[in-house]
């Protein structure tokens, strides 16, 4: 049963940084590509951007180009999301998937990671 | 960008009636749209892709349909399970994937 394990809540300060983490298991993790989606409170799902883990390729959002880094660990078949700046209206639920082989939807999601950032 | 934009808002159906979701597109898409379908406190699941292709598992009262830029969820027979949100994403292209703002179908 293909799972996607995120890490749990984080509160931040403004201008603070998280990194958010998303364990594959079941699946060989190098051959699907990993996608990142944060929903805010209320609202729709905005996608960030993707990684492959075969290759560390990746691909942002140009909203969040200046301030996210996508990386993965396939030792530990892991990816992670890391945000800077954060600010008020990155509170958010963050979610990992896994992009299906046949084309760019996500077939597999994590259960989230809430961060909310106060001061 | 291209813009996905669903409709209603909000769709107020009695159980075991059909529902009917619109999803549109800023431009062509072809048949590159999912459907997802997301519980309160949950994850999205993936319902439908290649606008018409039920994803593993998904029950036949769901189905898809449209091309280009105007697409239909249809859910045949509400059950109480149904009544939460659900959205569509195109993969047209390049990037960005984007997402419409979501239908809540809610019990009339």
């Amino acid at each position: 049963q293909v799972q996607l394990v995120q890490s749990g809540p984080e509160v931040k300060k403004p201008g603070a940084s998280v990194k958010v983490s998303c364990k594959a298991s079941d699946y060989t993790f190098d051959r699907y590509d990993i996608h990142w989606v944060r929903q805010a409170p209320g609202q729709g799902l905005e996608w960030m951007g993707w990684i492959s883990p075969y290759n560390a390729n990746s691909n942002y959002a140009q909203k969040f180009q200046d301030r996210v880094t996508m990386t993965t660990d396939t030792s530990t078949s892991t990816a992670y999301l890391e945000l800077r700046g954060l600010r008020s209206d990155d509170t958010a639920v963050y979610y990992c998937a896994r992009e299906a082989k046949l084309a760019v939807f996500f077939d597999y999601w994590g259960q989230g990671t809430l961060v909310t950032v106060s001061s | 960008e291209i813009v996905m934009t669903q409709s209603p808002a909000t769709l107020s159906v009695s159980p075991g009636e059909r529902a009917t979701l619109s999803c549109r597109a800023s431009q062509s898409v072809s048949s590159n749209l999912a459907w997802y379908q997301q519980k309160p406190g949950q994850a999205p699941r993936l319902l439908i892709y290649g606008a018409s292709t039920r994803a593993t598992g998904i029950p036949a009262r769901f189905s898809g349909s449209g091309s280009e830029t105007e697409f239909t969820l249809t859910i045949s027979s509400l059950q109480s399970e149904d009544f939460v949100v659900y959205y569509c994403q195109h993969y047209h292209s390049w990037p960005p994937w984007t997402f419409g703002q979501g239908t809540k179908v809610e019990i009339k």
